[in-house]
């Protein structure tokens, strides 16, 4: 069965701080993409990252970093310095059909991150 | 930048009317799915389409649902009925098939079903 969890409903943190948002996936695919989404007050859904099941280097983009490691199925999504801005849902998902024409998304609870001033 | 276009922003509907939900996915994109988002719960998917057809479908995507490419750049949902519960957040995305199965999100069409 395919599942995401986001076991953390809601964190709140202050301005600055680091913030590590976990995701744990299950499948029983060998080839699967994981992606994380950040949802705004306003409502759309915004692509942040996307790591393929062989790709488990894992990558930093400014403030953000994310931890892919197969052995535990977990996906983790880290904000340095966090910044009222990123106050936001964060979802995780999971694809595992990326190469025919399905490829759905199966998403997790997602996280509401307040970051406060 | 190309971006996924939902029309309307919100859709005020009584029970049992039918609505139909737009969008025009990015121009040369492939696939086309729709979400749904009810009130504080989670993404669901609902529908996947490719090559003018559905390729896979949840278990919400019943009888009362419908999906649609009636020209080159539109991509319709349909509810023939609508129900209180179909009250929620309805996304549609697109993908190209070679950008690395990212899919590309609308801003979303709120659906009130009174």
């Amino acid at each position: 069965a395919q599942k995401v969890t986001q076991a953390q409903t809601e964190i709140s943190v202050v301005e600055k701080e680091d913030v590590t948002l976990d995701c744990v996936y299950e499948t029983r695919d060998t080839t699967y993409y994981l992606f994380w989404y950040k949802q705004p007050p306003s409502g759309e859904l915004v692509f942040l990252i996307r790591r393929n099941s062989f790709d488990e280097q894992n990558e930093i983009s400014g403030r953000y970093s994310w931890n892919f490691q197969k052995s535990t199925s977990s996906f983790n999504f880290t904000i340095t310095a966090s910044q009222v801005v990123d106050s936001a849902v964060y979802f995780c998902a999971l694809s595992e059909t990326p190469y025919n024409q399905g490829g759905k998304l199966i998403f997790g609870q997602g996280t509401e991150l307040s970051v406060k001033p | 930048e190309p971006e996924v276009t939902q029309t309307p922003s919100h859709q005020v509907t009584q029970m049992g009317q039918e609505v139909i939900l737009r969008c025009v996915p990015i121009s040369n994109h492939l696939y086309f799915y729709w979400y749904r988002q009810i009130l504080g719960q989670k993404v669901e998917f609902l529908v996947s389409f490719y090559n003018n057809e559905i390729s896979e479908k949840s278990e919400i995507f019943d009888d009362q649902f419908s999906v649609e490419r009636p020209d080159g750049s539109n991509f319709t949902l349909k509810i023939r009925s609508t129900k209180l519960e179909d009250s929620a957040m309805y996304f549609c995305a697109s993908r190209s098939g070679t950008d690395k199965n990212i899919q590309y999100f609308g801003a979303g069409t709120r659906l009130s079903v009174l």
